[in-house]
């Protein structure tokens, strides 16, 4: 079993387009999280949510929204994709934020504006 | 604010070799440190971390880590390189202050092992 699975794995989409990601843990975890991995392969956070409720929101643009129906989901969900969303968006989660606990990637989704 | 300086953004090794990965970090409270590590097309995966406790720490894969606080340093070494090890490393500071539980990233180093 896949403790953090997120769908689709590779997206080519049109500029324009409004498309989302799928992501859900099955590891009991309070804490989930969305990473962006540029193309120098420079990874930082976009959002954090513990028990359903935004903690992290990194200055994001207002284009990608994210949604967790329950503490084992969170989806991505970007509106008007733009060239330079091109990256690899990692789903994560963690037993709690802070404190050091481990915290658990999925194997990404690739995302390819063109 | 926390940040890491991973030095060397592109290592080469032979098989057999010394894998020696160098990581700074940069935090005003104590860190907690992480290795992680990213196979081609994949997702990251934990090798090791520090917290607290004991400053060398042991991974998976034969890796270790070892926190030293005069230096801000958190170098990844492993004995001996296998073909399997080429990868990409990505050292990541993080503090119990951190809201949400942020990780920050280094800039990722690329592991080749030649034959």
């Amino acid at each position: 079993d896949t403790a953090v699975s997120q769908t689709p794995k590779y997206l080519v989409t049109q500029m324009g387009n409004d498309k989302s990601i799928k992501c859900e843990q099955n590891l009991g975890h309070d804490t989930m999280y969305w990473y962006k991995q540029d193309s120098k392969k420079f990874l930082k956070i976009m959002f954090s949510y513990n028990n359903k409720e935004l903690i992290i929101n990194e200055t994001v643009p207002n284009r990608f929204s994210p949604k967790s129906p329950d503490k084992a989901h969170l989806n991505l969900h970007i509106n008007s994709l733009e060239l330079g969303d091109s990256a690899v968006y990692f789903c994560a989660s963690s037993t709690d934020r802070g404190s050091g606990n481990t915290i658990y990637f999925g194997e990404g989704s690739w995302l390819t504006v063109v | 604010a926390q940040s890491v300086t991973q030095l060397g953004s592109h290592v080469s090794v032979s098989e057999g070799a010394l894998v020696l990965l160098r990581c700074n970090y940069s935090s005003s409270v104590p860190p907690y440190l992480f290795w992680y590590v990213q196979y081609p097309n994949q997702g990251l995966q934990l090798l090791l971390k520090y917290t607290t406790g004991a400053t060398l720490v042991k991974g998976i894969n034969g890796f270790e880590a070892e926190f030293k606080k005069s230096e801000t340093s958190f170098h990844l070494t492993k004995p001996s390189a296998h073909m399997s090890d080429a990868a990409e490393y990505f050292c990541a500071v993080t503090t119990i202050y951190n809201q949400g539980g942020k990780l920050i990233f280094g800039q990722g180093t690329e592991l080749s092992v030649k034959p």
